[in-house]
């Protein structure tokens, strides 16, 4: 079975700083792909990031950028001048047309942006 | 824009009643997700349709059945509603499996 594990359920940083959320995977596929979603409180949640696995470039957009560690199974998220719009919960998630062509999420990490 | 919506923000039911949640999205897409939101478990998926009057099991479909007669629309019932299905649930869309699913904004449902 595939997992998703988020070591740090809580974070914080501060306005205008840098913070990286880690994600790890556990799969035996080689084709797949991995998602970053935020769910802001209160409000839906939307993509960030997604990455190819075939990809050996880092995805990025904007101010949001993955450090993607194939051979680690590591996928984190790295927010630059963090804002303070950032402040949410933020989901892993891994999905192979190979494994039942599901979505599997990791348990999610709170960010809190302080000003 | 993909636009998700949800029947309901809150909901309270008793145990033992018949619960409908249903989801509607506007972008035509094929597949549609039933998910629950608990603290420290993530999202885990309780049931997805490919087309309409399609639909698998998900991870936790033990307690819920769904239904698809519309592309559009995907509900979710609780046949019995029970306290551990008190819980966050999210619809989500796509256009295809691999790419971006489109959530709601979540059913809050407690059941007492």
């Amino acid at each position: 079975a595939q997992t998703v594990t988020q070591s740090q359920p809580e974070m914080s940083v501060q306005e205008a700083e840098t913070v990286t959320l880690s994600c790890t995977y556990d799969t035996s596929e080689n084709n797949y792909y991995l998602f970053w979603y935020k769910q802001p409180p209160s409000r839906q949640m939307i993509l960030v990031i997604r990455q190819e696995a075939y990809k050996q470039q880092n995805a990025t957009e904007n101010r949001f950028s993955v450090n993607f560690q194939k051979a680690a199974k590591s996928f984190s998220l790295k927010i630059s001048d963090s804002q303070l719009g950032d402040t949410a919960m933020y989901f892993c998630a891994f999905f192979s047309m190979e494994y039942g062509n599901k979505l599997v999420f990791g348990a999610g990490t709170i960010l809190r942006v302080k000003s | 824009d993909v636009k998700v919506t949800q029947s309901s923000r809150y909901l309270v039911k008793r145990t033992g009643e018949k619960v409908f949640l249903e989801c509607v999205q506007d972008m035509d897409h094929e597949n549609m997700f039933w998910y629950r939101q608990d603290p420290g478990l993530g999202l885990r998926l309780i049931y997805f349709s490919y087309d309409v009057k399609m639909k698998e099991k998900g991870d936790i479909p033990e307690g819920y059945s769904v239904s698809r007669e519309k592309k559009e629309r995907f509900s979710l019932i609780l046949e019995s509603a029970s306290t551990n299905q008190t819980s966050m649930y999210l619809c989500a869309s796509s256009l295809d499996r691999g790419l971006e699913q489109y959530f709601g904004p979540g059913t809050r449902l407690t059941v007492t």
